[in-house]
């Protein structure tokens, strides 16, 4: 089955403690991108990559690391989290820049 | 920064009417995106547009890309209950995978 798979789904941690929120598909797709969702302000671009070793800032990308160094996998990495990075995260990869399949999204609160 | 205006930001209609909402962009892209989400869910995409002045229909849904390349619109016509999520348009570029996401339209819809 076609998916873009999102581990964990739900996280709470405290301020500081660095965590790893795992993004992986399985279509072979080029592009991949990760979002965050907060209410009233629809979902904003953290990151996005083109391809293999390629990766750019999307409009919030402050507080966020991402690697990608496998074609089917996209880590979104927060150093030092802080409570104003609770959020509903999600991955997405497409075929091409705009043909965008979701992940089912990560929960996290940051105590 | 980019901005996406997205309007209404929520509609309550009664089944079997006609739903029209729009999104503006301050800038120019080549691409135009519909989705929809569904509570609990990733959003799915529902049309995508790559040229000015292009009318692409999926069932009920007729999207179109405006002429100026800075809006789009969404008809779902003769709704049903099954319609209900949130309506998010997305404007960007094929080449990169950059995305600017609308605030969203809530859509409900009374049996």
């Amino acid at each position: 089955e076609a998916q873009v798979t999102q581990n964990p789904r739900y996280l709470i941690t405290v301020t500081g403690k660095k965590l790893t929120v795992t993004c992986s598909q399985n279509m072979n797709h080029e592009y991949m991108s990760w979002y965050r969702q907060d209410p009233g302000l629809g979902l904003r671009q953290i990151y996005y990559s083109m391809n293999v070793e390629v990766t750019d800032k999307g409009d919030v990308p402050e507080g966020y690391k991402v690697s990608r160094k496998e074609k089917r996998n996209f880590p979104l990495i927060l150093e030092s989290p802080s409570p104003n990075q609770t959020s509903l995260y999600f991955c997405a990869s497409g075929l091409r820049g705009y043909t965008q399949y979701f992940g089912p999204g990560t929960r996290l609160t940051v105590l | 920064g980019q901005q996406l205006n997205q309007s209404p930001q929520s509609m309550f209609i009664q089944e079997g009417e006609d739903v029209s909402m729009n999104c503006t962009s301050s800038s120019i892209f080549n691409t135009w995106l519909w989705y929809k989400q569904e509570p609990g869910e990733g959003p799915v995409l529902l049309i995508a547009l790559y040229k000015a002045g292009e009318l692409t229909s999926n069932g009920r849904l007729t999207a179109q890309f405006g002429i100026t390349r800075k809006d789009s619109f969404l008809n779902i016509s003769a709704s049903i209950p099954s319609d209900v999520g949130i309506y998010f348009c997305a404007h960007g570029s094929s080449n990169t995978g950059k995305l600017i996401f609308g605030q969203g339209t809530t859509l409900q819809v009374k049996p």
